[in-house]
């Protein structure tokens, strides 16, 4: 079946620790996004990428990092400069033809 | 500054009831509309979408545009208590496939 694969589910971060947030999509979209969800909050967006090799900064890319090696993949990380970086990281494609985005299942991420 | 405005709720509603869901945007260029339901906890799917003014019908859900008052608005029929969730309104304001996100509004089912 087609998806969006985000792993882990739960990730715990130390004080001044670089994590990596795994995103992997089989939908053969080119577009991918990262939003951020803080509990009682919309969506914030990350970073998204539109092609491989090219992405562009969203509303608070401070303090986190991404890449576009390939079309299937669109890694997060999280870096030790992101102050508060608890929270709920939802990965997101779509396709050209834009019917709205599909999301994977989210990574929880809490600092320890 | 683009903005999507929803009622953060919570909208409560007896079951059987009809939910009503309401969602304005500020850009008047935007594009396409989208409903999407979020259980807590879980990732955020997509329920509705619609591009034209009037109605758009997929069954207990009725989605609603009025680009001239510049509001959206989804209904649900024959309410039902796994329909408790939180709802986000998305607008697509450009052609770069970017989505304005609404805070989202939660809604209760009452048994």
């Amino acid at each position: 079946d087609g998806g969006i694969t985000q792993s882990p589910k739960y990730l715990f971060r130390k004080e001044g620790q670089n994590v990596t947030l795994s995103c992997e999509q089989n939908l053969n979209h080119d577009a991918m996004y990262w939003y951020r969800q803080d509990p009682g909050q919309g969506l914030r967006l990350i970073y998204y990428s539109q092609i491989v090799n090219d992405f562009q900064k969203g509303d608070i890319a401070e303090g986190y990092s991404v890449s576009r090696e390939k079309k299937e993949s669109f890694p997060l990380t999280v870096t030790s400069a992101q102050k508060n970086p608890t929270a709920f990281y939802l990965c997101a494609s779509t396709e050209t033809d834009f019917y709205g985005y599909t999301f994977g299942s989210g990574t929880r991420l809490t600092v320890v | 500054q683009k903005e999507v405005e929803q009622n953060s709720g919570p909208l409560s509603v007896p079951e059987g009831a009809i939910a009503s869901l309401n969602c304005t945007y500020s850009d008047r260029g935007s594009q396409s509309f989208f409903w999407y339901r979020q259980y807590s906890g879980k990732s955020p799917e997509l329920i509705m979408f619609i591009y034209s003014n009037g109605d758009k019908e997929d069954g207990r859900f009725t989605a609603q545009l009025n680009k001239a008052s510049q509001y959206v608005s989804l209904l649900i029929r024959d309410s039902q208590p796994s329909d408790s969730a939180t709802y986000l309104c998305a607008v697509n304001v450009d052609s770069n496939y970017q989505l304005i996100w609404g805070a989202g509004t939660k809604l209760i089912i009452k048994p």
